[in-house]
């Protein structure tokens, strides 16, 4: 079968660093992406990592290790409009883009 | 540039009825996918297609879900008959690329996703 796991749910502090963490047991890989969903609204993508390391883009930055099925997305100097829903999905397979998602983790933001 | 396009963004029907959800991919790409969202279950993929064909549809759920692609640039979800516990969000959306993924990073462009409520 297939497994991505997430907390469901985080708190953080507005100016704060959150790191939401993922883990994935998958027949195949192929690549870790994380979506950002604002409630209401459609997923919309964050980042994407298929090689071990980290991968900075502004105040997001994700971190992928293939042999521990393991992968986490920092968000930094967290703003208001940073709360949201944060989904991992696994990439399975080079010859499909189809990916599999975990259930989200619901990141609330406090002043 | 348009995004991908559903409609309807809302529908409120009673068990027994058929309900037709319709997805506009964004122009030029070639892979299209039905995903439903729950909070108990997350987002769950139904079936893709790839230059109009369906390539898998193991995630849908039974046959009272169908979906077709008549053409690059429309497809329909249909339940019928719908249940209660179809309720969900019906979320479309499209991947450009000419073939394996290692020519993008994978980047799902999501619809504003279609509400349904089963009474």
């Amino acid at each position: 079968g297939q497994n991505i796991d997430q907390p469901t749910e985080m708190t953080a502090t507005e100016g704060a660093i959150v790191q939401i963490n993922c883990t994935y047991q998958t027949s195949g890989f192929n690549g870790l992406f994380w979506y950002q969903q604002h409630a209401g609204e459609a997923p919309t993508f964050l980042s994407y990592n298929v090689l071990d390391g980290l991968e900075e883009k502004g105040r997001f930055s994700s971190f992928l290790s293939r042999s521990k099925g393991y992968s986490y997305l920092l968000l930094k100097e967290l703003q208001m409009k940073d709360s949201a829903s944060y989904l991992c999905a696994v990439r399975r397979s080079y010859n499909t883009d189809k990916l599999i998602f975990g259930t989200g983790t619901r990141l609330q933001v406090f002043p | 540039d348009a995004g991908v396009i559903q409609s309807p963004r809302h529908e409120v029907t009673e068990m027994g009825q058929e309900v037709t959800l319709r997805c506009k991919p964004i122009s030029g790409h070639n892979s299209l996918f039905w995903y439903r969202q729950t909070m108990m279950r997350g987002l769950e993929l139904l079936i893709y297609f790839n230059n109009n064909v369906p390539i898998d549809d193991s995630g849908m759920p039974e046959d009272r879900f169908s979906a077709k692609m008549p053409n690059a640039s429309f497809s329909t979800l249909k339940i019928q008959p719908s249940e209660p516990r179809d309720s969900a969000v019906y979320f479309c959306a499209s991947i450009a690329g000419t073939g394996p993924p290692s020519r993008n990073t994978g980047e799902l462009f999501f619809g504003e996703g279609s509400r349904l409520t089963v009474l």
